[in-house]
């Protein structure tokens, strides 16, 4: 059974940072995207970042180019989210899906981790 | 980058057919036959119902089916039933990023 387990989520500063993870288990991580897409409270699903199986591509929406780095250690089988320069409108339930960058189809999702950018 | 437009809302009886559109540009739906659709409960994760247009993962019933004119896609949910009453997103590829409509609160009367 996939399983993805989101995580690092919290109550932030603007300015600041944060730092997510997903834990993978149930499929060949090393073999799979990854991407992460993040839902504003009462919105809608807004893509954020999705990275190949070995790294090598890369891709992020304009909206957190520059500040959101994602990684992924395929030894951990772990993706993480790197957040800085966080603003109020970062606030939002971060999702961590599998599934196929070059159709950004997305198969399995986590339940997402909750990060809300406040002072 | 514009969200794909969906309608906000959408509904029909038990056993009725209900279609929610999804318009997009040359850019992401009219450009590529990589258009998905995830239906979501309140609180919960998203769930892939249609990935390609029309293909349906495994374990999604047939009542669900995808289809794309242009720049616009649709999903169709035939025979409706109470459990499909949910959130529905659309979303596409568009070259180097992906893009997801507003969703649409499909309610069963």
């Amino acid at each position: 059974e996939v399983q993805l387990l989101e995580s690092g989520g919290g109550l932030v500063q603007p300015g600041g940072s944060l730092r997510l993870s997903c834990a993978a288990s149930g499929f060949a991580f090393n073999s799979n995207d990854m991407t992460w897409v993040r839902q504003a409270p009462g919105k809608g699903l807004e893509w954020v970042s999705a990275i190949s199986a070995d790294s090598g591509t890369i891709y992020y929406a304009d909206s957190v180019k520059g500040r959101f780095t994602v990684s992924r250690d395929n030894s951990k089988t772990t993706l993480y989210l790197q957040m800085n320069t966080l603003r109020a409108d970062d606030t939002a339930v971060y999702y961590c899906a599998e599934g196929l960058m070059n159709t950004m189809t997305w198969d399995n999702w986590g339940q997402g981790t909750l990060v809300i950018v406040s002072s | 980058q514009s969200a794909l437009t969906q309608p906000p809302s959408a509904s029909g009886s038990p056993g009725q057919s209900v279609t929610i559109s999804c318009t997009g540009t040359s850019s992401d739906v009219g450009g590529y036959n990589y258009v998905s659709w995830y239906q979501q409960y309140p609180g919960k994760a998203p769930r892939l119902m249609i990935y390609e247009v029309n293909k349906r993962p495994s374990g999604v019933p047939d009542r669900f089916s995808g289809s794309k004119s242009g720049n616009t896609a649709s999903l169709t949910v035939s025979g409706l039933q109470a459990e499909d009453e949910a959130d529905y997103y659309c979303s596409s590829y568009a070259g180097a990023r992906g893009v997801f409509g507003g969703g649409t609160k499909l309610t069963v009367l």
